[in-house]
């Protein structure tokens, strides 16, 4: 089946530093991409969608600037947070769309833990 | 816009015992609607999906799912839980390009 290969599993970083996340799509071509956010006991929220080849489109109240998504190729898409803060610690889940999966045919990665210090 | 509404935050039942969580949705038209398990500190993975036809779902695990429209319901059952089965379960519903809008999760816990 598609799998989604997401890197590193948990990070813990200096506040003030970026830290990039990786997701790679093994087995199939992605082209679009989503990056959630989920905070302890919380749903997922949606941050933003990414396209290969194009900008990606941020939920409203995500910042675009701190967390920056690039998708330059079908098999990987990359999130960086930016300057990090505490307040940014979450878990971080990147989920592909999986071209001939049907409507809504998604698989998510692993996740990333993020703690900022 | 759509929403999902899971009533339960935490649901502790026996092993072997049976099982239902609850998900409300809110959309105009016919739903596309999912539930996912979320084990700690991992992904999600897709239990079950429906889209049309037959309301009553299958999914993998033991799990299955009836949509009922007149109660804007998609509750997710098993006969008999296992302890394995300890996990986050989201329910999510398809909007609009392609977005997966998600349920806050009920939490399962299993006493042996």
């Amino acid at each position: 089946g598609a799998v989604v290969s997401q890197h590193p599993s948990w990070v813990i970083c200096k506040s003030g530093t970026s830290v990039k996340i990786e997701c790679r799509s093994l087995d199939f071509q992605a082209t679009t991409m989503f990056w959630y956010r989920q905070f302890p006991k919380q749903s997922l929220m949606l941050m933003a969608t990414s396209n290969e080849g194009s900008k990606a489109t941020y939920e409203q109240g995500v910042e675009k600037d701190k967390f920056l998504i690039n998708h330059a190729s079908l098999t990987l898409s990359t999130l960086t947070v930016t300057s990090a803060h505490p307040e940014d610690s979450s878990f971080y889940i990147c989920s592909a769309r999986v071209s001939g999966g049907g409507p809504y045919g998604y698989t998510f990665g692993s996740g990333t833990r993020l703690t900022v210090v | 816009a759509q929403s999902v509404t899971q009533p339960d935050i935490h649901i502790t039942v026996s092993e072997g015992a049976s099982l239902e969580l609850r998900c409300n949705y809110s959309y105009g038209a016919t739903p596309y609607l999912f539930w996912y398990v979320q084990s700690p500190g991992q992904g999600l993975q897709l239990l079950l999906k429906y889209f049309s036809g037959d309301t009553l779902v299958q999914g993998i695990k033991g799990f299955e799912a009836e949509f009922k429209r007149s109660q804007s319901s998609f509750n997710l059952r098993k006969p008999s839980v296992h302890w394995s089965d300890a996990a986050e379960y989201f329910c999510a519903v398809g909007q609009g390009a392609q977005k997966l809008v998600f349920g806050q999760g009920t939490r399962l816990t299993i006493n042996p």
